[in-house]
């Protein structure tokens, strides 16, 4: 069974552009968590969607937005990007059911914003 | 969400056995402990989950004490590919909030 995939795995981008992330889980999972690492914050939780609906929030400004499709794959936004936004992204999806704790996270997307 | 308490970092030799130790005084009685192991640029990996007494599978051990108030992940005879950053979670296994992952435990493995 595939893993989950992450696309792009770089990007670049200057302050004030948007940028979209796109999460495909393993097949059958239905919840997918979004979440942001930095050096200096550690893993922090961006947001959860479960049949396409946000389930979960974390403490992120409105620059960031997520969704869902009917397939279960997940698209993150970032708009109006600021130095601060560098970061691995990382997506997670969860079992069928979509509340365990066990979560299956893809290799990341290393967006770095100068 | 039970707060969890982690060591910042630990080092430790090829060939032993490492003990990361998670402290969780509040757990609450449908919680179930989970360990995450992440390797450098990688996404976490899930380890194990428990709820009491002893869980061991191909990759560690965790040892849960009568009281819940603590755990132990146990890691035997460490290797240099096992230098990763270890997380411990507590919450229910039927859980209805968001994952939050804490500092975790950068454990650093020494020829």
């Amino acid at each position: 069974k595939a893993g989950v995939t992450q696309t792009p795995r770089y990007l670049i981008k200057t302050r004030g552009q948007q940028v979209t992330l796109s999460c495909s889980p393993i097949s059958g999972h239905r919840s997918v968590s979004w979440y942001q690492q930095t050096p200096g914050q550690g893993l922090q939780f961006l947001f959860e969607y479960f049949s396409e609906t946000q389930r979960n929030k974390g403490n992120f400004p409105g620059r960031f937005s997520g969704r869902q499709f009917s397939n279960s794959r997940s698209e993150m936004n970032v708009s109006t990007l600021e130095l601060g936004d560098s970061a691995l992204y990382l997506c997670a999806s969860s079992s069928v059911g979509g509340r365990d704790y066990e979560q299956f996270f893809g290799p990341g997307t290393r967006l770095t914003v100068l | 969400l039970a707060k969890t308490t982690q060591p910042i970092s630990m080092d430790s030799y090829e060939g032993q056995e490492v003990n990361i130790t998670c402290s969780h005084n509040n757990i609450a009685t449908n919680d179930y402990i989970t360990w995450y192991q992440q390797f450098p640029s990688q996404g976490p990996r899930f380890i194990i989950q428990g709820y009491k007494t002893k869980v061991t599978n191909e990759v560690a051990s965790l040892f849960i004490p009568a009281d819940r108030k603590s755990s132990t992940l146990s890691l035997p005879r460490v290797s240099l590919s096992d230098t990763a950053v270890y997380y411990c979670l507590v919450g229910p296994r039927n859980r209805d909030d968001k994952i939050i992952f804490g500092k975790g435990t950068r454990l650093h493995i020494l020829p």
